[in-house]
């Protein structure tokens, strides 16, 4: 596609509900990146992957959080269980090579709201 | 680790004005800084990348440079116009690292 699309674009869950958040990266770029953004502030990493590998889940901030990439395209980021502390915008980033020189082109987002 | 930090934190300026906005880093050992714009509610817009080996970058009426040595970057920006208003994301990689390391950002706002 033209740029990196995410879907929904707001999600409204009750505490303890799962949710999945969808990311369609930019056609043939083969790394993928979650960050989280709270209000007023910079994001913060979660995940990368390298086609269907996590290559560095450092920044998921506890098992209940987790995604998967399973053809090397499409990723979705799960989160069990949820908090009010989840609430956030959740951020998806691609690129086309990894590793040395890459610039990160960013989707618009899922605003998350735990109720 | 790699920490970054934008300064100043907001910035209001008349139209027409040139500015420079400052970031720095604190693990000099980067592969590359990118420089994001955010509009409200929006996601990030991909303004210039620096490569570590690079001094600077230019697009149209932005420049950025990048003095690794020293862990700083600048974005300037001629000319200013109200539609530049936004809030400005710097970035740096983590050496060794894809991950980017964000500043908190300075929202600009440009007056007509």
């Amino acid at each position: 596609g033209a740029g990196v699309s995410q879907t929904p674009s707001n999600k409204v869950t009750e505490k303890g509900k799962y949710v999945e958040l969808r990311c369609d990266p930019i056609s043939g770029h083969t790394a993928l990146y979650w960050y989280r953004q709270s209000l007023g502030q910079g994001p913060e990493f979660l995940i990368y992957f390298q086609g269907t590998g996590a290559a560095d889940d450092s920044g998921l901030p506890n098992d209940r959080f987790f995604a998967v990439r399973p053809e090397g395209s499409v990723s979705t980021l799960k989160i069990q269980r949820t908090e009010r502390g989840d609430s956030a915008v959740y951020l998806c980033a691609s690129s086309q090579v990894a590793g040395g020189n890459n610039e990160q082109f960013f989707g618009p987002g899922t605003r998350l709201t735990v109720l | 680790k790699q920490e970054v930090t934008q300064i100043p934190a907001a910035l209001s300026v008349p139209e027409g004005e040139n500015l420079v906005l400052n970031c720095s880093f604190t693990d000099s050992a980067i592969y590359n800084l990118q420089w994001f714009r955010q509009d409200p509610g929006k996601g990030l817009t991909s303004l210039l990348l620096i490569q570590s080996s690079q001094r600077e970058q230019t697009s149209g009426r932005l420049n950025a440079s990048l003095d690794k040595s020293s862990g700083r970057s600048t974005l300037y920006i001629a000319a200013s116009q109200p539609g530049d208003s936004a809030t400005y994301l710097c970035a740096a990689d983590q050496g060794g690292s894809e991950k980017l390391v964000f500043g908190k950002g300075t929202k600009l706002t440009v007056n007509p």
